[in-house]
């Protein structure tokens, strides 16, 4: 089955610094790419997605790009506000449907 | 749209016990996920259900199953309760969209404690 691994497991930045989130994954058959943002005690939220037919997609301070002859997806945040410290957890899905496989997550702290 | 709710929010249980946790999709979704999220990990899938059926299957034992109802609320079912079961389960809800992946939405989630 898919294996999505995510690095680091903790990231701390300086406010107004970006970060930056890799994520690898096995199954060349997936091709649906989301990103949840974790605060703590709440839900997972998304935050950006992107389906393999797309190589980059932007939303404001958030970025998405995909590599899939590498098998790799990452996420950068610019400009990052103390707001934004919460555990981001990238996620591949496939020809299997709706089921997401996550990566083990990654903690950011945006430091003031 | 109240979103993905899900009952109870907390709960401890005893090994050996039975535990039954409920969910109601996001208006328009008709196809219900259920993951567990041990602490410090990522949400881990249990099983998906559609049409009152459960259509995909993690690597969990039967001792988890789960029920969608008409009106696609589901419940997830857990036998003899293990200490390794405390997790926080999440239900997600996505509309049925054929074979395009489509956003999943989660709930807030049940805490299970098994002491």
């Amino acid at each position: 089955g898919e294996n999505v691994e995510q690095h680091p497991s903790t990231l701390s930045v300086q406010e107004g610094d970006s970060a930056v989130i890799k994520c690898t994954y096995s199954d060349s058959a997936s091709n649906y790419f989301p990103w949840y943002k974790q605060e703590l005690g709440k839900r997972p939220q998304l935050i950006i997605d992107i389906r393999s037919n797309v190589g980059e997609k932007k939303d404001q301070r958030i970025a998405v790009t995909l590599n899939k002859t590498a098998k790799h997806f990452s996420l950068h945040i610019t400009e990052t506000q103390p707001e934004d410290s919460a555990v981001y957890f990238c996620a591949a899905s496939g020809a299997a449907g709706n089921k997401l496989t996550f990566g083990g997550g990654t903690r950011v702290l945006v430091k003031p | 749209d109240a979103g993905v709710t899900q009952s109870p929010t907390h709960l401890i249980k005893t090994r050996g016990q039975q535990v039954t946790l409920r969910c109601s999709p996001k208006s328009g979704h008709d196809t219900v996920s259920w993951y567990q999220q041990a602490l410090g990990q990522g949400p881990q899938f249990i099983f998906q259900y559609y049409e009152e059926e459960e259509r995909q299957r993690g690597n969990f034992p039967d001792r988890f199953s789960g029920h969608q109802f008409p009106n696609y609320s589901s419940e997830l079912n857990v036998n003899a309760l293990l200490l390794g079961d405390s997790a926080l389960y999440l239900c997600a809800s996505s509309p049925e969209s054929g074979r395009k992946t489509t956003e999943a939405f989660f709930g807030q989630g049940t805490r299970l404690t098994v002491v």
